[in-house]
């Protein structure tokens, strides 16, 4: 069974990098697929913030692309987000996905880490 | 800004026939990429619900169902139940933001 799990801080302070990373069991990153993040800021919908390859390939939300890098360790079976320069915007619920390549839906999911940036 | 539009929230009684309308354009449902649904439930993380338009992952009620026509898509809720009383997102790719684009969200209320 496929499982991820979100880990990092819970508070971020403006103008900071937000960092999470997402631990991944059940299966091996480096056995494909792509490994995705998106948020839900509180009381909203979802927004895809990009994604990343066994390889290091990246893509990331037009929207977010200046501010966002996502990287891999395959020895560890995780995969992370960083996000510089936050602001108050960026507070929600950062959740971590697997996504196909040529099944682009979003089939597992981590529990959620909710990120709130104030000072 | 969801480029994939949705109805706020649609209500029915038990029992009853819900639809949920995800309505885009020509460069995501309108071109070749599938729509997907999610339905979240209260304080959960979004499950996939519906994938390829109408296809059910295992352990997906046979009563959730998927259609797309056009620059649109529905997914279709029968006999519903007071535990349908969730958030549900319609989900696609979209050629000119070059990335996967979610719905606005439709709250279904069981009343």
């Amino acid at each position: 069974q496929v499982q991820l799990q979100e880990s990092g801080p819970g508070l971020v302070k403006p103008s900071e990098t937000l960092s999470l990373s997402c631990t991944v069991s059940g299966y091996s990153i480096s056995s494909g697929y792509y490994w995705g993040w998106i948020r839900q800021p509180p009381g909203k919908g979802l927004e895809w913030i990009g994604r990343i390859y066994q390889n290091g390939s990246t893509h990331y939300n037009t929207s977010l692309t200046s501010r966002v890098t996502i990287s891999v360790d395959t020895s560890k079976n995780e995969f992370s987000l960083n996000l510089n320069s936050v602001t108050a915007a960026d507070t929600a619920v950062y959740y971590c996905a697997r996504v196909g390549k040529s099944r682009p839906f979003f089939e597992y999911w981590g529990q959620g880490i909710l990120v709130t940036v104030s000072s | 800004q969801s480029v994939l539009t949705q109805p706020p929230s649609v209500s029915g009684a038990p029992g009853q026939r819900v639809t949920i309308s995800c309505t885009g354009g020509s460069s995501n449902i309108g071109a070749v990429y599938d729509v997907n649904w999610y339905q979240q439930l209260p304080g959960t993380a979004p499950r996939l619900l519906i994938y390829g338009n109408s296809n059910r992952p295992s352990g997906v009620p046979e009563r959730f169902s998927g259609s797309k026509s056009g620059t649109s898509a529905s997914l279709a809720i029968s006999g519903l139940q007071a535990e349908d009383e969730a958030d549900y997102y319609c989900q696609s790719s979209d050629s000119s933001l070059s990335g996967y684009v979610f719905g606005t969200g439709t709250k279904v209320i069981v009343l």
